[in-house]
């Protein structure tokens, strides 16, 4: 029962590391998705993928990479953190574009 | 592109009352759909409802009702009976045109429910 997994769950960063969000689902989802959440503020797409090898950016790509390389995972890479990629990360997944998005818990992330 | 509006930055609610949430939207698709999701402090995203552009009835899922009127493009969410656990961020969101559908989410609605 454990849908979709992120890690970690909190992580403190300095500006310019590098570090990569993980993010599984065993619910056989083909769609997967990466967003930002700034305080107060909505979701806004980074990346996402409608299946195993495809990936294209959402509204706010920059800085971040993924890859999905299997159904079940899908990673973000920040290549070099900035202050500005301060947020809370969520990944999702859903089966087809009309089905609800299954959440991660989120990964809290503070770069300094 | 597709354009969300909440324009409710906080509401407040006596419990047991029941309370409307108000989401706009702008889209060129002729086929579309609208999903609420509720965050509570915790911060985990849970969905609540969806309703597609062409279904005949106005979606519901237990004490949440989709107020869905297309002319005016608004998928307001009421909730009856509130209860002092539906304290949470309200947002509204629909997916973005083309194959991958991915989401645009509302700024989202603090509602708060008063004892």
């Amino acid at each position: 029962n454990a849908g979709v997994t992120q890690t970690p769950k909190f992580q403190v960063l300095k500006t310019g590391q590098s570090m990569t969000l993980q993010c599984a689902q065993d619910m056989n989802h083909e769609y997967m998705s990466w967003y930002r959440q700034d305080p107060g503020m909505g979701l806004r797409l980074i990346h996402y993928s409608v299946g195993a090898g495809i990936t294209d950016q959402g509204e706010v790509p920059n800085g971040y990479n993924v890859s999905r390389s299997t159904t079940e995972d899908f990673p973000l890479r920040l290549l070099s953190a900035a202050p500005s990629q301060t947020s809370v990360y969520f990944c999702a997944s859903s089966y087809n574009s009309n089905q609800p998005q299954h959440f991660g818990d989120g990964t809290r992330l503070s770069i300094l | 592109a597709q354009k969300i509006t909440q324009t409710q930055p906080g509401m407040f609610v006596q419990e047991k009352e029941a309370v409307t949430l108000d989401c706009t939207y702008d889209t060129s698709d002729p086929s579309y759909g609208l999903f609420w999701y509720k965050q509570p402090s915790s911060g985990e995203m849970i969905f609540l409802i969806y309703q597609g552009s062409y279904d005949q009835q106005n979606a519901t899922e237990g004490r949440y009702s989709l107020n869905f009127q297309k002319a005016r493009k608004s998928a307001n969410l009421v909730i009856s009976a509130s209860q002092l656990g539906d304290s949470a961020m309200y947002f509204c969101a629909m997916p973005h045109s083309g194959s991958a559908r991915q989401l645009t989410f509302g700024s989202g609605t603090q509602l708060t429910v008063l004892p």
